[in-house]
């Protein structure tokens, strides 16, 4: 059974460039969450999607846009690049299961993106 | 203020020690509780629950305060390999759902 895949696992871009970055959730789950996670900082809440409708958002501007397919995968994009969007970009899955919140997010390895 | 705060790391301390991490969090309508680990250069991954009631796993011991808002976790006679960082994590609800918040973690190295 695979787990929380994601792609590229690195990537470089220039200042203004715009990224796409890809995630394909644990089988069986069907809300993929997105996370910043900058060098020495907890992961950031960026946003959620479920039922290809982003549910939940952090506090990041609109420069940051996702998309969820039927197949429940997920795209992350991020425009107009900024030296500080450099960090590691997470995944999460899980299941949603109503009220009752587990807890458990499976996390993908990320992609870390350097921004030059 | 942030949605959630922890102790400043890091904790260095050696085999066999006790350390205790401490964790606040402003939304008081947040009703889930946890601790994650992450390890260097890894994905984070569930470490445990926190429930009202406090509860144990092993040497990890986990407690909430409501009132206070605040968490906090216990690790008894550590191990080399509970180095790694400890991440609290409380949920939020909105009417659109829930979603996890992340605190910044705090840093444990375990020395022999």
């Amino acid at each position: 059974d695979a787990g929380v895949t994601q792609s590229p696992t690195h990537l470089i871009k220039t200042r203004g460039q715009q990224v796409t970055l890809r995630c394909s959730p644990k089988s069986g789950h069907d809300t993929v969450s997105w996370y910043q996670q900058a060098l020495g900082q907890g992961p950031q809440f960026i946003f959620q999607y479920y039922e290809e409708e982003e549910r939940q958002r952090g506090n990041f501007p609109d420069r940051f846009s996702g998309h969820q397919f039927p197949n429940y995968s997920s795209e992350l994009n991020v425009n107009a690049l900024l030296l500080g969007d450099s960090a590691l970009y997470l995944c999460a899955s899980s299941k949603s299961s109503g009220s009752y919140y587990t807890g458990e997010l499976f996390f993908g390895e990320g992609s870390r993106l350097t921004v030059l | 203020r942030k949605e959630v705060e922890q102790d400043p790391g890091p904790f260095n301390v050696p085999e066999g020690a006790t350390v205790a991490f401490n964790c606040t969090y402003s939304n008081s309508a947040s009703q889930s509780f946890f601790w994650y680990r992450q390890d260097c250069r890894k994905e984070p991954k569930l470490l445990m629950s926190v429930y009202s009631s406090g509860n144990e796993d092993g040497r990890f011991t986990a407690q909430l305060n409501r009132a206070s808002q605040y968490i906090s976790l216990l690790i008894r006679d550590s191990k080399l390999s509970d180095s790694a960082t400890y991440l609290c994590v409380v949920n939020i609800n909105t009417q659109a759902g829930t979603a996890l918040i992340f605190g910044k973690g705090t840093t444990l190295s375990v020395s022999s």
